[in-house]
């Protein structure tokens, strides 16, 4: 069975640290990667994908990619009150459904 | 991205009563799913929605509960049948279109369902 695994929080950090959000993933064929940031109340957004190692950049955020290790991260540089969310690990292999993780809980301490 | 509506946005329900949810995609799209989310849990997937054809179902979830249309690219209906309060929860409308290769998954607002 497919796994994806992030661990629940909360993690807090202050007002313009960087943000450290770590996923594993069991199935070594997979593809695709996703982080989604989910506000209290709301659906999921999709706020970075990666299909490559290595990072990828946009903005504040960094998604970090290593397939060797079957391990994906995002960092959020510069945290901000308004980053205070829920972010899910998303993980898609071949043609089938994504596999999200439990999410990290994240709270960014004015 | 794909812009995703969903009808109601939210509804209370009576026990043994059934609810149709709607979802429209402002664009054709190849897949469309539909999630559940319990209050503080993560997203459990019910079904693939599959365009002319049965839905295909997780583990757990059955067509006669939760009957599913597709009858085009752009547009889903779920149905909760014979609600319970076990029923009540977030239903999450979601769409896979193509960013480049690559398929990128877009959720809808949701309809947050209450059971009596």
């Amino acid at each position: 069975q497919k796994e994806v695994e992030q661990n629940s929080g909360p993690l807090s950090v202050p007002e313009g640290a960087i943000a450290s959000l770590n996923c594993t993933y069991s199935d070594r064929g997979s593809q695709s990667f996703f982080w989604y940031r989910q506000y209290s109340g709301k659906s999921p957004e999709l706020i970075m994908s990666i299909y490559s190692n290595g990072d990828k950049e946009d903005g504040r955020f960094t998604a970090q990619l290593n397939k060797a290790s079957q391990y994906v991260s995002l960092l959020i540089r510069d945290s901000q009150p308004s980053d205070s969310a829920t972010y899910l690990c998303a993980v898609e292999s071949g043609n089938t459904p994504l596999v999200f993780g439990k999410g990290t809980r994240l709270s960014v301490i004015a | 991205s794909a812009v995703i509506s969903q009808k109601p946005s939210r509804d209370i329900c009576q026990r043994g009563t059934s609810l149709t949810i709607q979802c429209q995609v402002d664009s054709q799209v190849t897949m469309m799913f539909w999630y559940r989310q319990q209050p503080g849990q993560s997203l459990t997937l019910i079904a693939t929605a599959n365009q002319g054809s049965e839905a295909t179902y997780e583990s757990g979830f059955v067509i006669d509960k939760f009957p599913i249309s597709r009858p085009n690219l752009t547009f889903s209906t779920l149905t909760v049948s014979n609600m319970s309060p076990e029923d009540s929860s977030i239903y999450l409308c979601s769409a896979e279109g193509e960013s480049g290769t690559y398929n990128e998954q877009f959720f809808g607002p949701g309809t947050r369902l209450t059971v009596l």
